[in-house]
Protein backbone atom coordinates (compact mmCIF):
# COMPACT_ATOMS: atom_id res chain seq x y z
CA UNK A 1 0.00 0.00 0.00
CA UNK A 2 1.51 3.20 -1.02
CA UNK A 3 2.30 5.76 2.04
CA UNK A 4 3.14 9.25 2.14
CA UNK A 5 3.43 11.11 5.31
CA UNK A 6 4.49 14.24 5.86
CA UNK A 7 5.64 15.83 8.89
CA UNK A 8 7.62 19.11 10.44
CA UNK A 9 4.84 21.61 10.12
CA UNK A 10 4.20 24.05 12.94
CA UNK A 11 3.61 27.58 14.31
CA UNK A 12 6.36 30.14 12.82
CA UNK A 13 6.88 34.21 13.11
CA UNK A 14 6.94 35.46 10.01
CA UNK A 15 10.61 35.91 8.24
CA UNK A 16 11.10 31.96 9.69
CA UNK A 17 12.02 29.00 8.46
CA UNK A 18 10.54 25.41 8.65
CA UNK A 19 11.54 22.04 6.90
CA UNK A 20 8.72 19.81 6.01
CA UNK A 21 9.28 16.14 5.26
CA UNK A 22 7.78 13.38 3.10
CA UNK A 23 8.49 9.59 4.55
CA UNK A 24 7.24 7.52 1.11
CA UNK A 25 6.33 3.90 1.29
CA UNK A 26 4.87 1.25 -0.98
CA UNK A 27 6.34 2.20 -3.98
CA UNK A 28 9.63 2.45 -5.70
CA UNK A 29 10.25 6.40 -4.37
CA UNK A 30 13.65 6.75 -6.25
CA UNK A 31 11.53 5.82 -9.76
CA UNK A 32 8.96 8.91 -9.60
CA UNK A 33 8.67 12.74 -9.39
CA UNK A 34 6.92 14.33 -6.72
CA UNK A 35 5.28 17.32 -6.15
CA UNK A 36 4.53 20.00 -3.17
CA UNK A 37 0.74 21.16 -2.92
CA UNK A 38 -0.14 23.59 -0.39
CA UNK A 39 -3.88 24.92 0.39
CA UNK A 40 -4.64 27.79 2.53
CA UNK A 41 -7.52 28.29 4.87
CA UNK A 42 -10.81 28.18 3.15
CA UNK A 43 -8.89 28.38 -0.43
CA UNK A 44 -8.21 25.85 -3.17
CA UNK A 45 -5.45 23.85 -3.77
CA UNK A 46 -2.04 25.51 -5.31
CA UNK A 47 0.84 23.87 -6.77
CA UNK A 48 4.23 24.82 -5.10
CA UNK A 49 7.15 22.29 -6.27
CA UNK A 50 8.11 19.31 -8.66
CA UNK A 51 11.44 17.85 -8.59
CA UNK A 52 12.12 14.52 -10.66
CA UNK A 53 12.99 11.00 -9.59
CA UNK A 54 16.45 11.79 -9.87
CA UNK A 55 16.67 15.56 -7.97
CA UNK A 56 18.24 16.65 -11.51
CA UNK A 57 14.87 18.90 -12.58
CA UNK A 58 13.33 21.65 -10.26
CA UNK A 59 10.58 23.60 -10.54
CA UNK A 60 8.55 26.37 -8.26
CA UNK A 61 5.76 28.58 -8.05
CA UNK A 62 6.42 31.97 -8.77
CA UNK A 63 4.95 32.95 -5.50
CA UNK A 64 8.11 30.93 -3.41
CA UNK A 65 10.72 30.43 -5.91
CA UNK A 66 13.46 31.84 -3.87
CA UNK A 67 12.53 31.04 -0.69
CA UNK A 68 11.44 27.84 -0.64
CA UNK A 69 13.63 24.73 -1.46
CA UNK A 70 12.66 21.02 -2.46
CA UNK A 71 14.88 18.15 -2.08
CA UNK A 72 14.82 14.60 -1.86
CA UNK A 73 17.10 11.66 -0.38
CA UNK A 74 16.45 8.42 -2.83
CA UNK A 75 18.29 6.16 -0.01
CA UNK A 76 15.90 7.35 2.63
CA UNK A 77 12.57 7.15 0.29
CA UNK A 78 12.34 10.93 1.50
CA UNK A 79 10.99 14.23 0.00
CA UNK A 80 11.53 17.70 1.67
CA UNK A 81 10.74 21.19 1.77
CA UNK A 82 12.78 23.53 3.18
CA UNK A 83 10.82 27.24 4.12
CA UNK A 84 12.58 30.26 4.38
CA UNK A 85 11.67 34.00 5.02
CA UNK A 86 8.29 32.30 6.09
CA UNK A 87 5.43 34.96 5.04
CA UNK A 88 1.75 35.10 6.88
CA UNK A 89 0.41 33.97 3.14
CA UNK A 90 2.33 30.86 3.57
CA UNK A 91 0.01 29.22 5.65
CA UNK A 92 -1.58 26.43 4.47
CA UNK A 93 -1.85 22.54 4.71
CA UNK A 94 1.39 21.54 3.04
CA UNK A 95 0.49 18.05 1.01
CA UNK A 96 3.07 16.40 -1.03
CA UNK A 97 2.33 13.85 -3.65
CA UNK A 98 3.86 11.21 -5.87
CA UNK A 99 3.71 12.36 -9.80
CA UNK A 100 3.02 9.02 -11.27
CA UNK A 101 0.18 7.55 -13.60
CA UNK A 102 -2.01 7.47 -10.74
CA UNK A 103 -1.05 10.38 -8.07
CA UNK A 104 -0.93 9.72 -4.28
CA UNK A 105 -1.10 12.27 -1.79
CA UNK A 106 -0.04 12.41 1.80
CA UNK A 107 -2.61 13.47 4.59
CA UNK A 108 -0.91 16.89 4.94
CA UNK A 109 1.42 19.15 7.51
CA UNK A 110 -0.13 22.42 8.40
CA UNK A 111 1.73 25.05 8.72
CA UNK A 112 0.92 28.49 10.50
CA UNK A 113 3.23 31.71 10.02
CA UNK A 114 1.75 33.86 12.73
CA UNK A 115 3.54 36.54 15.73
CA UNK B 1 0.02 32.09 -16.57
CA UNK B 2 -1.92 28.97 -17.47
CA UNK B 3 -5.27 28.68 -15.94
CA UNK B 4 -8.11 25.92 -15.99
CA UNK B 5 -10.81 26.99 -15.13
CA UNK B 6 -14.18 25.54 -12.85
CA UNK B 7 -17.54 26.74 -12.33
CA UNK B 8 -17.53 27.52 -8.20
CA UNK B 9 -20.69 25.77 -7.69
CA UNK B 10 -23.07 23.42 -8.69
CA UNK B 11 -26.24 21.87 -7.32
CA UNK B 12 -28.14 18.26 -8.06
CA UNK B 13 -30.73 16.69 -6.00
CA UNK B 14 -30.31 13.00 -5.40
CA UNK B 15 -30.19 10.33 -8.06
CA UNK B 16 -29.84 13.32 -10.56
CA UNK B 17 -26.79 13.39 -12.64
CA UNK B 18 -24.05 16.20 -11.87
CA UNK B 19 -21.76 17.74 -14.60
CA UNK B 20 -18.81 19.77 -13.58
CA UNK B 21 -16.83 20.90 -16.45
CA UNK B 22 -12.87 22.10 -16.45
CA UNK B 23 -11.47 24.61 -19.46
CA UNK B 24 -8.01 24.98 -20.42
CA UNK B 25 -5.71 25.23 -23.64
CA UNK B 26 -3.71 22.90 -22.64
CA UNK B 27 -6.41 19.89 -22.12
CA UNK B 28 -5.97 18.53 -25.76
CA UNK B 29 -2.20 17.87 -25.15
CA UNK B 30 -2.23 17.06 -21.16
CA UNK B 31 -4.36 14.59 -19.37
CA UNK B 32 -6.62 15.88 -16.53
CA UNK B 33 -6.91 14.52 -12.89
CA UNK B 34 -9.95 15.10 -10.89
CA UNK B 35 -10.25 15.32 -7.17
CA UNK B 36 -12.73 14.83 -4.42
CA UNK B 37 -11.86 17.05 -1.14
CA UNK B 38 -14.52 16.70 1.92
CA UNK B 39 -14.20 19.35 4.77
CA UNK B 40 -11.08 18.80 6.99
CA UNK B 41 -9.89 15.73 4.60
CA UNK B 42 -7.29 15.56 2.14
CA UNK B 43 -7.84 15.16 -1.57
CA UNK B 44 -8.76 12.25 -3.21
CA UNK B 45 -8.34 11.25 -6.39
CA UNK B 46 -11.70 10.06 -8.78
CA UNK B 47 -10.56 10.30 -11.99
CA UNK B 48 -7.02 10.40 -14.05
CA UNK B 49 -5.60 10.75 -17.39
CA UNK B 50 -9.36 12.48 -18.81
CA UNK B 51 -11.43 8.90 -17.98
CA UNK B 52 -9.66 6.33 -15.94
CA UNK B 53 -11.53 5.73 -12.73
CA UNK B 54 -8.77 4.09 -9.53
CA UNK B 55 -9.68 1.41 -7.75
CA UNK B 56 -12.32 1.82 -5.21
CA UNK B 57 -14.09 4.72 -6.99
CA UNK B 58 -17.33 3.96 -7.60
CA UNK B 59 -18.52 3.24 -11.46
CA UNK B 60 -20.85 6.58 -10.87
CA UNK B 61 -18.08 8.25 -11.12
CA UNK B 62 -16.93 9.13 -14.62
CA UNK B 63 -14.54 11.58 -16.76
CA UNK B 64 -14.67 12.69 -20.31
CA UNK B 65 -12.69 15.19 -22.82
CA UNK B 66 -13.77 17.29 -25.97
CA UNK B 67 -11.02 19.82 -26.98
CA UNK B 68 -10.21 22.17 -24.46
CA UNK B 69 -13.04 20.94 -22.01
CA UNK B 70 -12.84 18.06 -20.13
CA UNK B 71 -15.94 17.03 -17.74
CA UNK B 72 -16.41 15.40 -14.38
CA UNK B 73 -19.73 13.20 -14.45
CA UNK B 74 -21.53 11.70 -11.33
CA UNK B 75 -24.43 9.52 -12.08
CA UNK B 76 -27.33 8.80 -9.78
CA UNK B 77 -25.24 11.45 -7.18
CA UNK B 78 -25.67 10.64 -3.44
CA UNK B 79 -25.72 12.32 -0.53
CA UNK B 80 -21.83 11.89 0.43
CA UNK B 81 -21.04 12.90 -2.98
CA UNK B 82 -21.75 16.48 -1.45
CA UNK B 83 -18.11 17.69 -1.54
CA UNK B 84 -15.33 20.49 -3.23
CA UNK B 85 -13.63 18.77 -6.78
CA UNK B 86 -10.97 19.93 -8.15
CA UNK B 87 -9.58 19.48 -11.53
CA UNK B 88 -5.39 19.17 -12.05
CA UNK B 89 -3.42 19.25 -15.10
CA UNK B 90 0.19 20.27 -16.71
CA UNK B 91 1.70 23.25 -18.20
CA UNK B 92 1.80 22.75 -21.78
CA UNK B 93 5.78 23.95 -21.78
CA UNK B 94 7.02 20.33 -20.94
CA UNK B 95 7.70 21.85 -17.53
CA UNK B 96 5.68 19.63 -15.54
CA UNK B 97 4.35 22.20 -13.71
CA UNK B 98 0.81 21.08 -12.19
CA UNK B 99 -2.03 23.69 -12.71
CA UNK B 100 -5.16 23.29 -10.16
CA UNK B 101 -8.72 25.00 -11.10
CA UNK B 102 -10.44 26.76 -8.72
CA UNK B 103 -12.44 24.08 -7.62
CA UNK B 104 -16.34 23.37 -7.48
CA UNK B 105 -18.57 23.22 -4.92
CA UNK B 106 -20.97 20.28 -5.35
CA UNK B 107 -24.33 20.54 -3.18
CA UNK B 108 -26.71 17.45 -3.20
CA UNK B 109 -30.07 19.40 -2.86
Amino acid sequence: EVQLVESGGGLVQPGGSLRLSCAASGFTFSSYEMNWVRQAPGKGLEWVSYISSSGSTIYYADSVKGRFTISRDNAKNSLYLQMNSLRAEDTAVYYCASAGPIPDWGQGTLVTVSS
Amino acid sequence: SYELTQPPSVSVSPGQTARITCSGDALPKQYAYWYQQKPGQAPVLVIYKDSERPSGIPERFSGSSSGTTVTLTISGVQAEDEADYYCQSADSSGTYRWVFGGGTKLTVL
